[in-house]
């Protein structure tokens, strides 16, 4: 696609429910981001994958977190159990290491836990 | 591990002052370096990047960056800030066939 898709765009769950999150990146990038920005803070790092490489999780908070990623293109995020705490915007990101690496952001998954 | 230090977390400048944003950098080699910008409620921005040849950089919006090898650094400026600027702008650093680590943001407040 033209650019880095993610979805749900808002989400608001209750306390304790497991949520999705997706990520589409760019056609033909290898590389794909997670990272957490809560409101007001930087970017929070969770899981970088790249090809067919083991990801890199040293990012993610707790055993609550999860991501994967199929066919090395559209990533999901998991977050079982909720808390309040998760609350947060969820951006993916892409880019294709072997040519210049910039990164594309997509516009987020704002999720609220209530 | 490569690793980014924004030493300011927030800065105030007056509409029409100059502008520099620290960046410093740690990474064994000639990295690949970025500069990105976040205005409220909106996503990140490409500003400008580095990858090798002139170590002054050319961005969008008038910004540039100058990378320096001697002082790990890759410093943002602007000749005139606008209000338009108001923003969060993060560093990052990028193997250059690996993964890209940012830093912890630099808010910038502009005064009237």
């Amino acid at each position: 696609g033209a650019g880095v898709s993610q979805s749900p765009s808002n989400k608001v769950t209750e306390k304790g429910k497991d949520v999705e999150l997706r990520c589409d990146p760019i056609s033909g990038h290898t590389a794909l981001y997670w990272y957490r920005q809560s409101l007001g803070q930087g970017l929070e790092f969770l899981i970088y994958f790249q090809g067919n490489s083991a990801p890199d999780k040293s990012g993610l908070p707790s055993d609550r977190f999860s991501a994967e990623r199929t066919g090395g293109s559209v990533s999901t995020l998991t977050i079982q159990r909720t808390q309040q705490e998760d609350s947060a915007v969820y951006l993916c990101a892409s880019s294709f290491p072997a040519s210049g690496n910039t990164i594309y952001f997509g516009e987020g998954s704002w999720l609220t836990v209530v | 591990a490569q690793s980014v230090t924004q030493p300011d977390i927030h800065i105030t400048v007056s509409e029409g002052a100059s502008l520099e944003l620290r960046c410093n950098y740690s990474y064994g080699a000639t990295p690949y370096l970025f500069w990105y910008v976040q205005s409220p409620g909106q996503g990140l921005q490409l500003l400008l990047k580095y990858f090798s040849g002139d170590t002054l950089v050319q961005g969008i919006k008038g910004f540039e960056a100058e990378f320096k090898r001697s002082q790990s650094s890759f410093n943002l400026r602007k000749p005139s800030v606008h209000w338009s600027d108001a923003a969060e702008y993060f560093c990052a650093v990028g193997a250059p066939a690996g993964k890209s680590t940012f830093g912890d943001g630099t808010t910038l407040t502009v005064k009237p």
